[in-house]
């Protein structure tokens, strides 16, 4: 079935740091969304990607899409601890009305202040 | 004004039971969505609703079953709950392509 690989599962950082989580498919995908999860909270949507090499920022978050459009990254400059949390990324497989969001495992962000 | 609401927030009950989880949006969004998200927090769709028909339905236990009264409302019936059934079970609706989740609500089946 259709998947998307997450890694890493688990990232600590120092606050400051830089961190990143990747996202990967076997096949081309034809969008890419991010979600971010805060510990007990609900996913919250951050960004959708469309396009080859697409790039997008919001403030100290960039958003990538790979060329092939087969990957896609999540990079935070320089951490604070209100980045604390899960960061998905999901594809929408389907058209239409009909179309399903098949999330990634998730990387699971914790800053040590 | 929250956007998309679920009750209970929490569930406690016991194995057998039956129960329901209610969702109800104010987005005007015509689909809506009920995912389950497990102890290693993998989010995993349900079901999914479009103006009150059934579009999606995941392989899922027929002992799930979802009713959308009108496209703002989707609840969810579980009969005879299984320990394997405690996670947290989250409504969602769209409109284009954005997702919004409401807040979730945590099943723990003892």
């Amino acid at each position: 079935g259709q998947q998307v690989m997450q890694i890493p599962q688990y990232q600590h950082v120092q606050e400051g740091e830089d961190f990143t989580t990747y996202c990967n498919s076997s096949t081309t995908l034809s969008n890419i969304q991010w979600y971010k999860q805060r510990p007990g909270g609900h996913p919250v949507f951050l960004i959708q990607l469309v396009k080859s090499g697409e790039v997008k920022k919001q403030k100290r978050l960039t958003f990538q899409f790979g060329e092939a459009k087969k990957n896609s990254s999540l990079h935070i400059t320089a951490t604070q601890t209100t980045d604390v949390g899960t960061y998905f990324c999901a594809s929408r497989f389907g058209g239409g009305s009909n179309y399903k969001l098949t999330f990634g495992k998730g990387t699971l962000l914790t800053v040590n202040p | 004004d929250t956007a998309v609401s679920q009750t209970p927030k929490y569930l406690v009950t016991q194995m057998g039971n039956d129960k329901s989880i209610k969702c109800e949006q104010n987005l005007g969004h015509d689909t809506m969505y009920w995912y389950k998200q497990d102890s290693k927090k993998f989010l995993k769709i349900m079901f999914s609703y479009n103006n009150k028909e059934l579009i999606i339905n995941e392989t899922v236990p027929n002992r799930f079953s979802p009713k959308s009264p009108d496209k703002a409302h989707l609840n969810l019936h579980i009969n005879s709950l299984e320990l394997g059934d405690s996670a947290v079970y989250f409504c969602a609706s769209s409109h284009i392509y954005e997702q919004y989740f409401g807040p979730g609500t945590r099943l723990t089946v003892t």
